[in-house]
This record gives structure tokens, C-alpha cells and sequence, in this order.
């Protein structure tokens, strides 16, 4: 069974540094691996993937570059989402996801397996 | 303002059916694949539909997909009282480069 398990959740000052991580389990760890925000009360989006195979390319969404940063061990399984200044509008749920691509077969890009999310509140 | 446009809530009574509209344009849905990913109250999403219409393993047939030119359709029959979620459309974007989500939907069956 394919398991994403995040890291549990977090408080943090608006200027500290924070690293939430997602460990993938139930299979090879060659898919990339991808990160949603939900703030309170709102709807998804998309923030960017990494590929296990390629850490040294991610890719953001543009609304996120530079704001966040992707890494990834693949020796471990785990990929990791990074703030290196939090603000108090980080305050959100994070899911960390399993992107499939199926570009190669004529099929589409989704999400098909997602963790448990990650609560990350800011404040003062 | 999300780039693919849903209703913000859908109604109706158990045994109903209901449908979720998602539109977007050219960019998105009109030459990607869309899915759909139900986020039942206090949980993660889950993959509901992908590439349009599919159904992954455990996803029973009373969640159908379509799409058509640049707007897709989530339909749910035999509607059940844990069929009560938010429902969310997402493509990928080629002019953003990014993946694109609805607004999402909450569906309350009565």
C-alpha cells in the first residue's frame, strides 16, 4: 500500500526557519512528490514537485518560487518542504502528494496518493 | 480567484443525483486531463477521477467523470449522506506551469 507520512505539526515565529518533511512508503520512491496548501477555510493549491532522481530540479509554481524550497532523500524516502523566514500567511495545512505522469501513454498528470497534512501556524 | 471555475455548493436529497461543473479554458482543461479529489470533512483529499472519466481501484461507479471542450463534469448518483464533502477540479496549466485546482465545491445531501 502506497503511504505518505508527513511530520507532525508546527509552530513557528514569523522570521524563523521551519523544514516539515513526507516519507513514502509501499513503493519505489521514483515518483515525484509534490506539495498542496490549504489555509483555513480555502481550497488547494498546488506549490511545486521534485523527482526523487533529479533533486537538484525542482519545480514551483510560480506564485511559490522563492518563497519555498523543495529538497528530497531518496536514501530515506523522504521529501521535505522549507521556509527559511516564515510569515504569519504560511499559516496552513501542507500535503505533501504523489504525482503520476502518464504523458508517456497519452494519459494525464494527478495526484493519487496524499499524506496526512501538516499544520504549520505562524505567530507572533 | 482559482483559474478553474466551480460552484461553491451543490444540494440534494439522499438517492438523488447531483452533477459539479468545472470550467476553465484553452490553458487548462480544454487540452489537459482533469481530475477530481473529494476532501471529506477534517481529512486529506482524496483522488477521485483521473484523466477525465477513470475511476482508481475502491472508487465505486456512482462517481462518473467527462469532459468537454474546456469544462469537465463530476456526477454522483445514488447520493449518500457520506457523499457529504468538498469536491475539487484540477488540470494542469501550460501557460502557468502549474497545476490548477477549482475553487472546490461543497456538496450537502439533505
Amino acid at each position: 500500500e502506497v503511504q505518505l507520512v508527513q511530520s507532525g505539526a508546527e509552530v513557528g515565529k514569523p522570521g524563523e526557519s521551519l523544514k516539515i518533511s513526507c516519507k513514502g512508503s509501499g513503493y519505489t520512491f521514483r515518483y515525484w512528490i509534490g506539495w498542496v496548501r490549504q489555509m483555513s477555510g480555502k481550497g488547494l493549491e498546488w506549490m511545486g514537485f521534485i523527482h526523487p532522481g533529479d533533486s537538484s530540479n525542482p519545480v514551483y509554481n510560480p506564485s511559490f518560487q522563492g518563497q519555498v524550497t523543495l529538497s528530497v532523500d531518496e536514501s530515506i524516502s523522504t521529501a521535505y518542504l522549507q521556509w527559511t523566514s516564515l510569515r504569519a500567511s504560511d499559516t496552513a495545512v501542507y500535503y505533501c502528494v504523489r504525482h503520476i505522469d502518464n504523458r508517456g501513454n497519452s494519459g494525464g498528470r494527478y495526484f493519487d496518493s496524499w499524506g496526512q497534512g501538516t499544520l504549520v501556524t505562524v505567530s507572533s | 480567484q482559482s483559474v478553474l471555475t466551480q460552484p461553491p455548493s451543490v444540494s440534494a436529497a439522499p438517492g438523488q443525483e447531483v452533477t459539479i461543473s468545472c470550467s476553465g479554458s484553452d490553458f487548462n482543461i480544454g487540452n489537459n486531463f482533469v481530475s477530481w479529489y473529494q476532501q471529506l470533512p477534517g481529512t486529506g483529499p482524496k483522488l477521485l477521477i483521473y484523466e477525465n472519466y477513470k475511476r482508481p481501484s475502491g472508487i465505486p461507479d456512482r462517481f462518473s467523470g467527462s469532459k468537454s471542450g474546456s469544462s469537465a463534469t463530476l456526477g454522483i448518483t445514488g447520493l449518500q449522506t457520506g457523499d457529504e464533502a468538498d469536491y475539487y477540479c484540477e488540470a494542469w496549466d501550460t501557460s502557468l506551469r502549474a497545476a490548477v485546482f477549482g475553487g472546490g465545491t461543497k456538496l450537502t445531501v439533505l
